[in-house]
């Protein structure tokens, strides 16, 4: 079946360093969704990305989809101590609106 | 406000107990969604509904156990067949995907089960 991983699978960061983690999927996806959860917490949705190289940017967070949509990465420039969490990636998984987690990169930024 | 609720936050039960865990939302969302969370682990699908009526399994179904009489509400039970069941559980809504297109999932703040 389909599989998602992610990578790093932990990173710890001290407060304005850049933190990057990076989705890739065992099959060709047709969008990809990234999602965050703090510690504690439930995930929210963050972004979808759609288009073959596409880049998306929020604030500090720029998102980018592979050209063989594959892949896909999460930058963040300048981490805080706010941006704690695990960051999951999503792809569809066959029909309906099932998405395939992947195995999520948790986030620690020290000051 | 709209949102998607569950409850209780924390429960507790006895091995051998069967337990339903409450996943209510008025964003009246067609899809709902089970998920179970191991500590430091990802998101893995239990059983998913599109429709009213209808739900199909996921990827680790066996032990559990769903309905979906409302729209609204997507309650799953955790039977005693389940080996392992102490986990985070989510529910998530989202609106159905047409056209081939997936929209956001939308998660309530989930419920911590443990078996004692």
């Amino acid at each position: 079946g389909q599989q998602v991983m992610q990578i790093p699978q932990y990173q710890h960061v001290q407060e304005g360093e850049d933190f990057t983690t990076y989705c890739n999927s065992s099959t060709t996806l047709s969008n990809i969704q990234w999602y965050k959860q703090r510690p504690g917490g439930h995930p929210v949705f963050l972004i979808q990305l759609v288009k073959s190289g596409e880049v998306k940017k929020q604030k500090r967070l720029t998102f980018q989809f592979g050209e063989a949509k594959k892949n896909s990465s999460l930058h963040i420039t300048a981490t805080q101590t706010t941006d704690v969490g695990t960051y999951f990636c999503a792809g569809p998984a066959g029909t309906a609106s099932k998405l395939t987690f992947g195995t999520g990169t948790r986030l620690q930024v020290t000051l | 406000d709209g949102g998607i609720t569950q409850s209780p936050k924390y429960l507790f039960r006895k091995e051998g107990q069967n337990v339903t865990l409450s996943c209510e939302q008025n964003l009246n969302h067609d899809a709902m969604y089970w998920y179970r969370q191991d500590p430091g682990q990802g998101l893995r699908l239990i059983y998913y509904s599109q429709i009213v009526n209808d739900f199909q399994k996921g990827d680790i179904a066996e032990g559990y156990s769903v309905s979906r009489e409302k729209k609204e509400s997507f309650p799953l039970t955790v039977t005693s067949a389940q080996k392992n069941p102490t986990a985070f559980y989510l529910c998530a809504s989202s609106r159905s995907g047409i056209g081939g297109t997936y929209n956001e999932q939308f998660f309530g703040p989930g419920t911590r089960l443990t078996v004692l």
